[in-house]
Parts: structure tokens; C-alpha cells; sequence
């Protein structure tokens, strides 16, 4: 069993959809929970990130963390045909210097 | 944000040949660097763990002789991938940690462009 797993589609939506990203995960020491977002041949972005357990806003993105089910989620409101990207979900426990666990990574297209 | 350059962005080798793949934080110091790699349509796979004047840390299955890293200052880490074959081609990307980010004891990690290499 992988540590995180993330559905990698690809999921295609409409202009303006919600869209729900989640990421599940068996190691209960993680804390730090984040999203990244890459386009194409680029290198990932850091979207959101979350310490321990609950939610967080930013714009049009929301990240949700529920420690006790082991389950991540990112949403994305009134999608735009520019948030197609791969979303990837990231975790790490304390004190491992920054060391990151991926999700596989999620392929999303919003379609004008 | 914090800016790190990832040089060559892609390069085109013979079977046999070695690559050095450089990776700089532009305007932050960064004492521990990471190396990924990354094939299509799958997950950043962690492959070592570069800090800045030790050796560095590899991953388990991760040819420590095989791919060679150098963490010579704070700003630069290399990545050479020595007697390449055509099973390494891939995309390599490098993250560098920054201290003074957003995130909390473990720093924010900022990454490269990455370097696609094909090995022909």
C-alpha cells in the first residue's frame, strides 16, 4: 500500500464547476498537509498548505484535512479553463526536514 | 516567491555518457535540496536528499554511484547521472528548502523547472 494515494484521473469539467481533489493516506504522523499544482513540463507549485487537522481558504481554493479518516481534499470553485493542471497532494511529518511524501497526482482539464 | 533555477531544462545524451543536471535557489540559501524524479503521469519520486556540505542522503533502490550528487554551496546542488542508459530518461526535478517560507519548522520548498532527459 502506497503511503498517500491520489486518484490520477484525468477529470474533465465545465467552466465555472466545482471541482473536488482528495488524497488518502495510511502514515498517521503526518502534519503538514499541502497541495501543489504543475503545469505541463513545469516544476510544481506550492498552492495550499494545512497543519494538522481542518480547513483553509484562499480564494476560490479551499483545502480540507481529516486526520481521523486519513483523508485530504482540495476544492476549487468557479473553475477556470487556466486551473487545468496536475494536482498534487503532499504530506510530511515533523521533523523530517522537509521531506515530502506525492500523491501520484490528479490531471485536471476545465473546459471552456 | 522564492525563485530556484534548474539548468538544462532538457538534454539529449548518448547511451554511456554522463549528465550533469544543476540546480540553484536564486535568492535564498538553501541548506538541504532534494532530487525527484519523475515519469510520466506518475508522482514526484524522492530519490536523495542533498545538505549542503555532507553527503548526501538517498532514497532506498537509488543508485548512490549511479547518480551522483554535490552540494558544494548554498545556493547550488548537481545532480550527475554517470554512465546513462535509456531506462533513465526521465524527468528530474529539484526542490531546494527554504527556512524563512510560509511553512512552520519545515520550511517551504520551492522547486525547479526540471530537466527532462532522454537517453537515447
Amino acid at each position: 500500500q502506497k503511503e498517500v494515494e491520489q486518484d490520477p484521473g484525468p477529470l474533465s469539467v465545465p467552466e465555472g464547476a466545482i471541482v473536488s481533489l482528495n488524497c488518502t493516506y495510511s502514515n498517521s504522523a503526518f502534519q503538514y498537509f499541502m497541495w501543489y499544482r504543475q503545469y505541463s513540463r513545469k516544476g510544481p507549485e506550492l498552492l495550499m498548505y494545512t497543519y494538522s487537522s481542518g480547513n483553509k481558504e484562499d480564494g476560490r481554493f479551499t483545502a480540507q484535512v481529516d486526520k481521523s479518516s486519513k483523508y485530504i481534499s482540495l476544492f476549487i470553485r468557479d473553475s477556470q479553463p487556466s486551473d487545468s493542471a496536475t494536482y498534487l497532494c503532499a504530506m510530511s511529518a515533523n521533523n523530517q526536514g522537509g521531506k515530502l511524501i506525492f500523491g501520484q497526482g490528479t490531471e485536471l482539464s476545465v473546459k471552456p | 516567491g522564492a525563485v530556484v533555477s534548474q539548468h538544462p531544462s532538457w538534454v539529449i545524451c548518448k547511451s554511456g555518457t554522463s549528465v550533469k543536471i544543476e540546480c540553484r535557489s536564486l535568492d535564498f540559501q538553501a541548506t538541504t535540496m532534494f532530487w525527484y524524479r519523475q515519469f510520466p503521469k506518475q508522482s514526484l519520486m524522492l530519490m536523495a536528499t542533498s545538505n549542503e556540505g555532507s553527503k548526501a542522503t538517498y532514497e532506498q533502490g537509488v543508485e548512490k554511484d549511479k547518480f551522483l550528487i554535490n552540494h558544494a554551496s548554498l545556493t547550488l546542488s548537481t545532480l550527475t547521472v554517470t554512465s546513462a542508459h535509456p531506462e533513465d530518461s526521465s524527468f528530474y526535478i529539484c526542490s531546494a528548502r527554504d527556512l524563512a517560507g510560509v511553512l512552520p519548522d519545515t520550511g517551504e520548498l520551492f522547486f525547479g523547472e526540471g530537466s527532462r532527459l532522454t537517453v537515447l
